[in-house]
């Protein structure tokens, strides 16, 4: 399976400013995706980051509160913009498997963000 | 609304014995099923899957069992020992109808206890 870093591995912001947090893959892979697990609750789909393209929201989620970028296929960057303590939340990356005909996703270690 | 759902939040089990850890999903349209196991402080570790196509895979200690018709699915861990204290997540896809999209269950905290 894929190595996933992120960057920051945690933080703690003050409400209105913005985070940007880094996914880094050491191998190219097709699909990279974006969750978050709110305090208490299971993961929850952000939004499929596409190379070269616009990435992909999920229902709740939208490109300006949470702007991604996807420059090529070992990274990604996930901004959590204007933040309120609501965002407080562990937000990881994931990637699928390349080799595999399955659909199995391989997760990185998360960023744990608090907002004040 | 929770299309995939883990009724028990925690389950304790004494080592050596098996743990049986429940999933059950209410979209039709799910054909591909996974588990993972998340310590804390650490992303979600994938530990097996299964496809529709099958009732049963099984890889060492763990194995997955998929009841379509009751749209249940379950993991057996035998024999649980004390490292796999952790939460387990149960997720499903329609990767049949190109759907990446991995949909999670709220997660069960299993205790091994020595």
């Amino acid at each position: 399976s894929a190595v996933i870093s992120q960057k920051p591995s945690r933080d703690i912001c003050q409400r209105g400013t913005s985070l940007t947090i880094q996914c880094q893959v050491d191998s190219q892979v097709t699909m990279m995706f974006w969750y978050r697990q709110q305090p208490g609750q299971s993961l929850t789909l952000i939004a499929t980051a596409n190379q070269g393209s616009e990435a992909t929201y999920e229902s709740g989620f939208v490109i300006d509160k949470f702007p991604i970028s996807r420059p090529n296929l070992t990274f990604s960057t996930l901004t959590v913009s204007n933040m309120s303590p609501e965002d407080s939340s562990i937000y990881l990356c994931s990637v699928r498997a390349e080799l595999a005909v399955s659909e199995t996703q391989y997760f990185g270690p998360g960023t744990r963000l608090l907002v004040l | 609304d929770q299309q995939v759902k883990q009724n028990s939040p925690s389950l304790s089990v004494q080592e050596g014995r098996i743990s049986i850890l429940n999933c059950d999903y209410t979209n039709s349209m799910f054909d591909y099923f996974l588990w993972y196991k998340k310590y804390p402080a650490e992303g979600p570790t994938f530990l097996i899957s299964i496809s529709s196509i099958k009732d049963k895979n099984e890889d060492g200690r763990f194995t997955v069992f998929l009841n379509k018709s009751a749209k249940h699915l379950s993991l057996h861990i035998v024999p649980s020992q004390p490292g796999d204290s952790a939460v387990y997540f149960c997720a499903a896809s329609e990767s049949n109808f190109g759907n990446e999209k991995l949909t999670f269950g709220t997660g069960t905290r299993l205790t091994i206890i020595p």
